[in-house]
């Protein structure tokens, strides 16, 4: 069984650029959230994602996109770059609804200069 | 809106026990739950509590809850060195859309 997998590792982009993050959720797991992690803080929830629907969204703007495919997996798009978009972007899964429990991915690295 | 607080610090000599506190504000959380973060990679699920619970434990993780105060403690005993590491505590109406803390930073001394 794999766990979340999460690509690329590492991106630098420019202010203004965009952005699109990679999810492969853990084998069995239709619910895909993504959450922002700033250093020095707690991650802080972006939207969640089930059976390809959008099913809550945290406090971002809605240049921060998603999309999740029939196989589970999930993009985060992120439009006009801005500095503070600088942070780590953790994907997690979970095997449905109501879920107990969040299999996190190592996370994408976004630096924006 | 919900609120998670935490201390930033612990320091503790191996063997000892840590304790890690954490207030919330939201009382219409479900689950309450205990993550840890080592350096360079994503969350780890260390345990978690429903919200109708007092106390849970799991080998040398012991999870208190006050309700009322709304205050949830994690309980290492026996403090290893590969301790070591961020523990954020969150709470969740349902764990995707947990909101976290910015995390407790636990030292482990030989």
């Amino acid at each position: 069984e794999t766990g979340v997998t999460q690509s690329p590792t590492h991106l630098i982009k420019t202010r203004g650029q965009q952005v699109t993050l990679r999810c492969s959720s853990q084998s069995g797991h239709n619910t895909v959230s993504w959450y922002q992690q700033a250093l020095g803080q707690g991650p802080q929830f972006i939207f969640q994602y089930y059976r390809e629907e959008e099913n809550g969204r945290g406090n971002f703007p809605p240049r921060f996109s998603g999309l999740q495919f029939p196989n589970y997996s999930s993009e985060l798009n992120v439009n006009a770059l801005e500095l503070d978009d600088s942070a780590l972007y953790l994907c997690a899964s979970s095997p449905g609804q109501p879920n107990e429990k969040l299999f996190f991915g190592s996370g994408t690295q976004l630096s924006v200069l | 809106g919900e609120d998670v607080e935490q201390s930033l610090f612990l320091s503790v000599r191996e063997g000892d026990s840590s304790v890690i506190n954490c207030t919330y504000t939201d009382s219409s959380s479900t689950y309450l739950y205990w993550y840890k973060q080592e350096p360079g990679a994503g969350l780890q699920l260390l345990t978690y509590i429903f919200s109708n619970m007092d106390m849970k434990q799991d080998q040398r993780l012991t999870v208190l809850l006050n309700k009322k105060d709304k205050h949830l403690s994690l309980r290492i005993a026996d403090t290893q060195t590969g301790d070591s590491a961020i523990y954020f505590c969150a709470e969740a109406p349902n764990a995707g859309k947990s909101t976290f803390g910015d995390g407790t930073t636990l030292t482990v001394k030989p």
